[in-house]
């Protein structure tokens, strides 16, 4: 356990409106990660965090944004939800040292765009 | 760029039966090798790893080898039981991407009936 919370865990929300996604962690990680699941594709990166307010686009970024004002949390947002973004979301930590670096997920939200 | 490709699911076998899920990868660096377990509705946990070529990581009966020659890192486990179901992620973790980028399979589904 890497003390790792997401919230909300479940969302349904309606095409057009503005969602946000928080990732919450306790162990002061300087990496987190955001990614979706869908089937047939595996995890797929959004964004990710190299520190506080610095942040990257990862291959799926395009509708997201992404913030972290504190190292403690990591905000994933929609800023106009479509049909398309409906999808499991995980955040993720990075764990270890440089050569032997490891991923701790979150239990991760289902969020239902209609 | 940085690759993983893991034998299509689902796999279905008996309870007791011998595992092995495929799974190979091209990288340009010298990677760090995964997998990880994820069962339903949950995130993805780590279940072992392997650093170097050679290596052999091992957790909860199951293993894999780090198999530089044959770019593999295949999962064994010699009795699979009902409780073993879940979806199966090989991962890799690059340090020469750049931001710890880890890049994963697309998921082996195993199903394992009594």
């Amino acid at each position: 356990d890497a003390g790792i919370t997401q919230s909300p865990r479940h969302k349904v929300t309606e095409t057009g409106t503005p969602v946000t996604l928080r990732c919450h962690q306790t162990e002061n990680h300087r990496y987190m990660y955001w990614y979706r699941q869908d089937p047939g594709h595996g995890l797929r990166l959004i964004h990710y965090s190299y520190g506080v307010k610095d942040t990257d686009k990862g291959e799926v970024s395009d509708g997201y944004s992404v913030s972290r004002s504190k190292t403690e949390d990591f905000l994933l947002t929609l800023e106009s939800a479509t049909s398309s973004q409906t999808s499991v979301y995980f955040c993720a930590i990075m764990s270890g040292q440089a050569s032997t670096d490891t991923q701790y997920f979150g239990p991760g939200t289902r969020l239902t765009v209609l | 760029g940085d690759s993983v490709t893991q034998m299509e699911g689902p796999v279905t076998l008996s309870e007791e039966a011998f595992l092995t899920i495929n799974c190979t990868y091209t990288a340009t660096g010298y990677p760090s090798l995964f997998w990880y377990v994820q069962y339903p509705g949950e995130g993805l946990q780590l279940l072992l790893k392997a650093t170097k070529a050679d290596d052999k990581g091992s957790n909860k009966g199951f293993e894999a080898t780090y198999r530089k020659e044959t770019t593999s890192f295949h999962l064994e486990k010699g009795s699979v039981q009902v409780s073993d179901s879940a979806v199966y992620f090989c991962a890799l973790s690059d340090p020469s991407g750049g931001y710890q980028k880890v890049t994963f399979g697309t998921g082996t589904k195993l199903q394992v009936i009594p």
